[in-house]
């Protein structure tokens, strides 16, 4: 167990839909980051909140945004869902330093299934 | 563009061999390199690093390598063992970017 908690497990809606990811941090850590993995791909880093605050931004498309509130959990809100956009949402959490270079520590991922 | 990559999507080494994983990169400019595993159903953890000012770390049976002037670094498993069975990602970047592999998925037969 990582310590990093991610909700729901899984989520199954519409095209057209939205729909919102929530992740817990480890107890102290102060970043989040947002990794997609689609079918037969690798991780593909999204975005990283320090803080509260946006730290860097990967590709993460227009209809996709994230933020990181004062108890430092995480949301990822993705809209105007597309089937393209099935795939597992990893968060992942790394140390009070705030760079990439601490190791990251991930959740367990949710699976999101677009219709 | 896949800034990483790494080539062979699947591996099958014999119990007590040694496993070596690939991967291959793309931005000189990347500074630490990171592997991590990953079980089905479970998110990625973290296996071991390297900076770009080595050219080797070692953890107990894992071992990593970069050539930087080839842009390549691999993981080395030895012995290997059943429950290393897993995908295998490698990941590379700096500052607070990094970019990682699609993966090679690891069976060691027992």
């Amino acid at each position: 167990d990582s310590g990093v908690t991610q909700t729901p497990k899984h989520l199954i809606t519409a095209t057209g839909q939205r729909v919102t990811l929530r992740c817990s941090p480890r107890s102290g850590d102060l970043s989040v980051y947002w990794y997609q993995q689609s079918l037969d791909q690798g991780l593909q880093f999204l975005i990283q909140y320090y803080n509260g605050e946006e730290r860097a931004k990967g590709n993460i498309l227009e209809r996709f945004s994230a933020q990181q509130f004062p108890d430092l959990h995480s949301e990822l809100n993705l809209s105007s869902l597309e089937l393209g956009d099935s795939a597992l949402y990893f968060c992942a959490s790394s140390g009070p330093s705030g760079g990439s270079y601490n190791e990251q520590f991930f959740g367990p991922g949710t699976r999101l299934t677009v219709l | 563009d896949q800034q990483v990559k790494q080539n062979s999507p699947s591996l099958s080494v014999q119990e007590g061999r040694i496993s070596i994983l690939n991967c291959d990169y793309t931005n000189s400019m990347f500074d630490y390199f990171l592997w991590y595993k990953k079980y089905p159903a479970e998110g990625p953890t973290f296996l071991i690093s390297i900076s770009s000012i080595k050219d080797k770390n070692e953890d107990g049976r894992f071992t990593v390598f970069l050539n930087k002037s080839a842009k390549h670094l691999s993981l080395h498993i030895v012995p290997s063992q059943p429950g290393d069975s897993a995908v295998y990602f490698c990941a590379a970047g700096s500052g607070n970017q990094f970019y990682f592999g699609t993966g090679t998925s690891l069976t060691v037969i027992p």
